[in-house]
């Protein structure tokens, strides 16, 4: 199947710092990619669709200057998480379609905001 | 809104058993139904997709057949092994221009024992 990475796969870091995940499609190329959210438990709550060489579109509820999302290739989206705070802690997962809409998953990435 | 119920939330069976994991949908108009498998800690792993005009998928020891008029999928595993042991998420994709977008259900959390 198709090849989605993450970076980093783990992050610890202070309130207040900006944190960035890096959301790569390996071997196919994706003008959309999604960015999900998931607590302990939970299932997937998605936050925002990135699009390559436009704004993203951000889920009712998802700050988007908390959130900062760049489609900067057809192979890169990233995901800035500003001013991280304890509540922002949570595992965050990226996916990108390919073909008939398959949809892709990254590893993801544990944040973790002391 | 389209909202995606799974049944049973949790499954613990001994090994070598077959086992039926549910999932129903709201709104019938779909694109797509993927199944997933989540590792604690880990991103997803695609298991089936199944498209709108499809009844059913097969991969190995996994069976996934849709019923789109009455909102109904479910994934068949033959066999069960305790590598089996996941976490299975069903979602569905719609059309229009919410294409990839994807709804998640809560999944079903399957332990096979030896």
């Amino acid at each position: 199947g198709a090849v989605v990475s993450q970076h980093p796969s783990r992050v610890i870091c202070k309130s207040g710092t900006s944190v960035k995940i890096e959301c790569r499609s390996l071997d196919f190329q994706a003008t959309t990619m999604f960015w999900y959210r998931q607590f302990p438990k939970q299932s997937l709550m998605l936050m925002a669709t990135s699009n390559e060489g436009s704004k993203a579109t951000y889920e009712q509820g998802v700050e988007k200057d908390k959130f900062l999302i760049n489609h900067a290739s057809l192979t890169l989206s990233t995901l800035t998480v500003t001013s991280a705070h304890p509540e922002d802690s949570s595992f965050y997962i990226c996916s990108a379609p390919r073909g008939d809409n398959e949809q892709f998953f990254g590893p993801g990435t544990r944040l973790t905001v002391l | 809104k389209q909202e995606v119920t799974q049944i049973p939330a949790a499954l613990s069976v001994p090994e070598g058993e077959n086992l039926v994991l549910n999932c129903s949908f709201t709104d019938s108009a779909i694109y797509n139904l993927q199944w997933f498998r989540q590792d604690p800690g880990k991103g997803l792993t695609s298991l089936l997709l199944i498209q709108s005009s499809q009844r059913e998928q097969t991969s190995g020891r996994l069976n996934a057949s849709l019923d789109k008029s009455s909102g109904r999928s479910t994934l068949y595993i033959a066999a069960s092994q305790p590598g089996d042991s996941a976490t299975y998420l069903c979602a569905v994709t719609v059309g229009g221009s919410t294409l990839g977008r994807l709804y998640f259900g809560r999944g079903t959390q399957l332990t096979v024992w030896p």
